[in-house]
């Protein structure tokens, strides 16, 4: 079964600095999509970033990007200049071709201005 | 594009009665709708998966004669939570896809009190 785990509960950041989050995830295929997700206060589920597994290359959407390790199955989110309305929750996704997607327990970021 | 909007956003309701929570998809057709329950500080659990035309597929744990989901159309999905205890408090969600390889989108969720 396929698992997605998030080993940080809880991260700060200073506003304007930069922030990793980490996300690793267990499978056997080869063929897979990752997903960055926040959730702001508001419980809105927003997509951040996403990453095909066949790509080599990490995504980058603006202010955010991805380090990609498919041999070492990572899959981190980088934040940065970070602003204040970055604070939320993000959730790590994987999903395999058509089927459903598994969410990590999340990481809560705050950001101090 | 890709707008799911569900209905309502949040709902009362007594010990025993049911409550139907409705997810659209306003843009486009998804013949996959999912549906999510969250608990306070946790991450989103998988309840159901829902197929156009077709039963949906309940992950294990979930009772299916206690959330009840409909996918009539191409465009609606709903979620019947019956004979509600306060122990089915909770945030549900819903999502779908645009298609086969897109990501999931979001409804604003529904939350849901039992008293």
């Amino acid at each position: 079964a396929q698992t997605v785990t998030q080993s940080q509960p809880e991260m700060s950041v200073q506003e304007a600095e930069t922030v990793t989050l980490s996300c690793t995830y267990d499978t056997s295929e080869s063929d897979y999509y990752l997903f960055w997700y926040k959730q702001p206060p508001s419980r809105q589920m927003i997509l951040v970033i996403r990453q095909e597994a066949y790509k080599q290359q990490n995504a980058t959407e603006n202010r955010f990007s991805v380090n990609f390790q498919k041999a070492a199955k990572s899959f981190s989110l980088k934040i940065s200049d970070s602003q204040l309305g970055d604070a939320a929750m993000y959730f790590c996704a994987y999903r395999h071709n058509f089927n459903k997607f598994y969410f990590g327990s999340g990481t809560k970021l705050n950001v101090k201005p | 594009g890709a707008v799911v909007s569900q209905h309502p956003s949040w709902v009362i309701c007594k010990s025993g009665t049911s409550v139907k929570i409705e997810c659209r998809s306003l843009d486009f057709q998804a013949t996959t709708m999912f549906w999510y329950r969250q608990f306070p500080k946790q991450s989103l659990m998988l309840m159901a998966t829902s197929n156009e035309g077709s039963k949906a597929t309940y992950e294990q744990g979930v009772e299916k004669d206690k959330f009840l989901i409909n996918h009539a159309s191409l465009t609606l999905s709903t979620l019947t939570v019956t004979s509600a205890h306060p122990e089915d408090s909770s945030f549900y969600i819903c999502s779908a896809r645009t298609g086969g390889r897109s990501p999931l989108h979001f409804g604003n969720g529904t939350r849901l009190t039992v008293t």
